[in-house]
């Protein structure tokens, strides 16, 4: 079992849906990233946290400390948000490692 | 504002060949960095990071190397290509707000799509 886990592994919705992804990991943390890599290969961060919940336009990401568990949110979904979500946690302690789902491929169809 | 730079884009090399692939971060100082590899449908492989000039560790024994020869430069190479080191190369960095790494969002270059043939 992946020390973090994300799910769906693949999900298509239409142009304006709600999305959810989550992600699930098995360790104790000291931060959670949100990633998005674009069709291309391009990659960009999204969100960086360590509790509660933080917005970016359409974007709401948030996490469970206790419960070990991490969503992120896309309201108003729309096709230029297709590529894939990935999440990586960083271990609590001294660590210098940062572990990564094996992301969410999205496709909004318009 | 802080930019990174990545080049080449796309490379296509012989197996036996030598690989320098450069990345460079404006706009910060003291940056930690890090080289990825994604191989064709799978997830991201930390190769290396640096938490400053000199200071380069190694996550997966291969046939390639890193070097930080200046606080925002960060290269990485090969003396010989493998048909295996085919793959997406991203180079990344991040505000080095504590000690260690990942304390801060990671920012990534666009890519080098190498292909060894």
């Amino acid at each position: 079992k992946n020390e973090v886990e994300q799910s769906p592994q693949n999900l298509t919705a239409q142009e304006g849906e709600f999305i959810t992804i989550n992600c699930s990991y098995s360790v104790g943390i000291s931060a959670l990233h949100w990633l998005q890599q674009h069709p291309g290969g391009g990659i960009v961060s999204l969100f960086m946290l360590s509790s509660g919940k933080k917005k970016h336009g359409r974007l709401i990401a948030t996490i469970n400390i206790q419960e070990k568990h991490s969503s992120l949110h896309i309201t108003a979904s729309h096709p230029r948000d297709s590529a894939v979500y990935i999440c990586a946690v960083k271990g609590s302690g001294a660590t210098n490692k940062l572990i990564f789902g094996t992301g969410t491929l999205l496709a909004v169809q318009p | 504002s802080q930019t990174i730079h990545q080049w080449p884009a796309t490379l296509v090399q012989p197996v036996g060949s030598p690989l320098s692939l450069e990345c460079t971060v404006e706009g910060t100082s003291n940056p930690n960095l890090y080289w990825y590899r994604q191989a064709a449908g799978r997830g991201l492989q930390l190769l290396f990071y640096s938490v400053g000039i000199g200071q380069i560790s190694s996550e997966v024994p291969q046939n390639l190397s890193a070097s930080r020869p200046q606080d925002r430069q960060f290269i990485l190479s090969s003396k010989k290509l493998l048909l295996s080191d085919s793959g997406f190369y991203l180079c990344a960095w991040s505000v080095r707000i504590l000690a260690g790494t990942y304390n801060s969002p990671l920012h990534f270059g666009n890519g080098t799509r190498l292909t060894v043939t």
